[in-house]
């Protein structure tokens, strides 16, 4: 068990460009999640996979956010046309889901840290 | 929409003394989960309460989930330097996966 993985740790962009990040979830789990947390916040949830289909996505999430999870393992959040409001931090968290118990612990990243000048 | 509020948002102790964090939900939860972050770090899994009037202990620390299922506590006693970080409570409304945290409560643990 490796852990749920994040590229990169740390990302600096200018104001308008693209991002893309990548979470590599723990092998098994079927659940992926996207979420964002500044200073002081708890993190906020943006949208969740379970296998490849997204089942839900914040309403506070613009469209210039996008997120794929195309194989039901890896995924990418990308961030288009980048604002100063998106600096955060975002994570990734996984879980295992099964009939009997749909609700189980989320296992989270280290994050990316996005800072936009 | 739902929305989880804690208090108190900051808390120093000296290591020692008790301390706690109460968690409210605007909406009835179907469970509540507890996670710590430390500094620098990400959001680990603590706990999960899902019964109305639960009560489950981890060594010092011990969680509840109310009658109503619309609030909970953390509540550490004796704390030590080990315990600083922040705690946050995050609580799903249905069997949704979404989980919707509240802000946390940051501990310091003076020694």
């Amino acid at each position: 068990d490796t852990g749920v993985s994040q590229d990169p740790r740390h990302k600096i962009t200018k104001r308008g460009q693209n991002v893309t990040f990548r979470c590599d979830p723990i092998s098994e789990h079927n659940r992926l999640y996207w979420y964002r947390q500044t200073l002081g916040q708890g993190p906020e949830f943006l949208t969740y996979f379970q296998n490849e289909a997204q089942l839900e996505k914040s309403r506070l999430l613009s469209d210039r956010f996008s997120a794929e999870r195309p194989k039901g393992s890896f995924s990418t959040l990308e961030i288009q046309r980048t604002e100063q409001g998106d600096s955060a931090m975002y994570l990734c968290a996984s879980s295992l889901a099964t009939p009997g118990v749909p609700n189980q612990p989320q296992h989270f990243g280290d994050g990316t840290r996005l800072s936009i000048l | 929409g739902q929305q989880v509020m804690q208090i108190p948002q900051y808390q120093h102790v000296q290591e020692g003394e008790d301390f706690t964090t109460y968690c409210n939900s605007s909406t009835t939860l179907s469970n509540i989960q507890w996670y710590k972050q430390r500094p620098g770090g990400h959001p680990v899994f603590l706990i999960q309460l899902v019964k109305s009037g639960e009560v489950k202990k981890q060594k010092r620390l011990t969680f509840q989930f109310g009658e109503a299922k619309k609030n909970s506590s953390l509540h550490i006693t004796a704390t030590q330097t080990t315990d600083v970080g922040t705690y946050f409570c995050a609580g799903r409304s249905s069997n949704t996966g979404k989980l919707i945290f509240g802000q946390g409560t940051t501990l310091q643990v003076k020694p």
